[in-house]
């Protein structure tokens, strides 16, 4: 069982540079989350989705985007990285949001230098 | 907006006793309480879920009770082992939103 899937596992980024976070699930969730943990600190979500075609923001959306084209899959994009974007990015999915367990991915550890 | 807390920050404890992490929220209106754990460098594995219409969950020596009147959660672990060291997060499902909203977690160190 893949479960979610992200990549990649580490990514060093220059100020300004933009990339895209892959996150994948095989297991026909609607929900789909994106996340971030600073050091010491619990998870900040930053962007949700309901379904194919419906996104939504988080606690802390600046600076980044998402789309959901695919139930499986759901891209986080980081335009004009800044070093306060340093940061582990986890993907999770639920069948039924809230109401469901959650299962997360290994997690992307970016650095912006 | 749901706000979650958790309380203490960090704790270490000797090998062999029980201890209760607490979590806190501010919204009543979630779906269920779910409780993670964190090991260094790794993702979120997934420990208890409680219903809101559940009172606890029981998983071996975890035990995560709720109660949504007075916006609190604890997990309570059992002759704790040195295998238990890890961060443990709560997080609270919205019952409208389909939010899942994190704590900022325990760190927990069992001493052998």
């Amino acid at each position: 069982n893949a479960g979610v899937t992200q990549t990649p596992k580490f990514r060093i980024l220059k100020i300004g540079q933009s990339m895209t976070l892959q996150c994948t699930q095989d297991m026909n969730h609607n929900y789909m989350y994106w996340y971030r943990q600073d050091p010491g600190m619990g998870l900040k979500l930053i962007y949700y989705s309901v379904g194919a075609g419906i996104t939504d923001k988080g606690e802390v959306p600046n600076g980044y985007n998402v789309s959901r084209s695919t139930t499986e899959d759901f891209p986080l994009r980081l335009e004009l990285a800044a070093p306060s974007q340093t940061s582990v990015y986890f993907c999770a999915s639920a069948y039924g949001g809230g109401r469901t367990e959650a299962f997360f991915g290994q997690g992307t550890r970016l650095t912006v230098v | 907006k749901q706000e979650v807390t958790q309380i203490p920050a960090a704790l270490s404890v000797p090998e062999g006793e029980n201890l209760v992490l607490n979590c806190s929220f501010t919204d009543s209106a979630i779906y269920n309480l779910q409780w993670f754990r964190q090991d260094p460098g790794k993702g979120l594995t997934s420990l208890l879920l409680i219903q809101s219409s559940q009172r606890e969950q029981t998983s071996g020596r975890l035990n995560a009770s709720l109660d949504k009147s007075s916006g609190r959660s604890t997990l309570y672990i059992a002759a704790s082992q040195p295998g238990d060291s890890a961060t443990y997060l709560c997080a609270a499902g919205s019952s409208n939103t389909g939010k899942l909203i994190f704590g900022q977690g325990t760190t927990l160190q069992v001493k052998p």
